[in-house]
């Protein structure tokens, strides 16, 4: 299984909206509604920001937003804020019920 | 609250083995999947499998199959990752995480990392 495809670096100014590509095939983001979207900071655990394609766990801003069209899912950050720096990483369910990374995405807020 | 805690830190030579444990709390641990997922340095993410702590059934990415070992005890709510053979580009730090009720994706819950050094 390949990893999904994202850019690997974004980034924006205060404010803006950010959205950051995750490109798979049918065998896992196309098939599927189980799409889900982590940040990182560094020397931290992985935060879950998004599931099953565009729903945010409690506690999780609002600026977030996740959807999906074909074999590409996207997340959004709108309102950007010096906290948002950081990485994140979409991961897909398969058709051979195991799960998919993507590279990952570095986040610079300018 | 849900806590999944995870063993200490390990530094292994090449060729041994090393097992990771999770203890998880706060929830119906047979409830939930748990994935394991390792973090080489500077490196992305990398899914390494799931077990169902309800069947203890398991699956692995393709590259860990026969090589990764995931069981659980569900009497003390623990799940364990076990790598064998292990070489220096197994160096990362190990994840547990929990899943959904089926086999989706690692959702909202992580152990605190378990680093793995692997060093003769």
């Amino acid at each position: 299984q390949s990893a999904l495809t994202q850019p690997a670096s974004v980034s924006g100014s205060p404010g803006q909206s950010i959205t950051i590509s995750c490109t798979g095939t049918t065998s896992d983001v196309g098939g599927y509604n189980y799409v889900s979207w982590y940040q990182q900071h560094p020397g931290k655990a992985p935060k879950l920001m998004i599931y099953e394609v565009s729903n945010r766990p409690s506690g999780v801003s609002d600026r977030f937003s996740g959807s999906k069209s074909g074999n590409t899912a996207s997340l959004t950050i709108s309102g950007l804020q010096a906290e948002d720096e950081a990485d994140y990483y979409c991961s897909s369910y398969t058709s051979s019920s195991s799960v998919v990374f993507g590279g990952g995405t570095k986040l610079t807020v300018l | 609250q849900v806590q999944l805690v995870q063993s200490g830190a390990e530094v292994k030579k090449p060729g041994a083995s090393v097992k990771v444990s999770c203890k998880a709390s706060g929830y119906t641990f047979t409830g939930y999947y748990m994935h394991w997922v390792r973090q080489a340095p500077g490196q992305g993410l990398e899914w390494m499998g799931w077990i169902n702590p309800n069947s203890g059934g398991t699956n692995s990415a393709r590259k860990f199959q026969g090589w990764v070992t995931l069981t659980r005890d569900t009497s003390i709510s623990t799940a364990y990752m076990e790598l064998k053979r292990l070489r220096s580009d197994d160096t990362a730090v190990y994840y547990c995480a929990r899943g959904g009720v089926g086999a989706t994706t690692p959702r909202d819950y992580w152990g605190q990392g378990t680093l793995v050094t692997v060093s003769s």
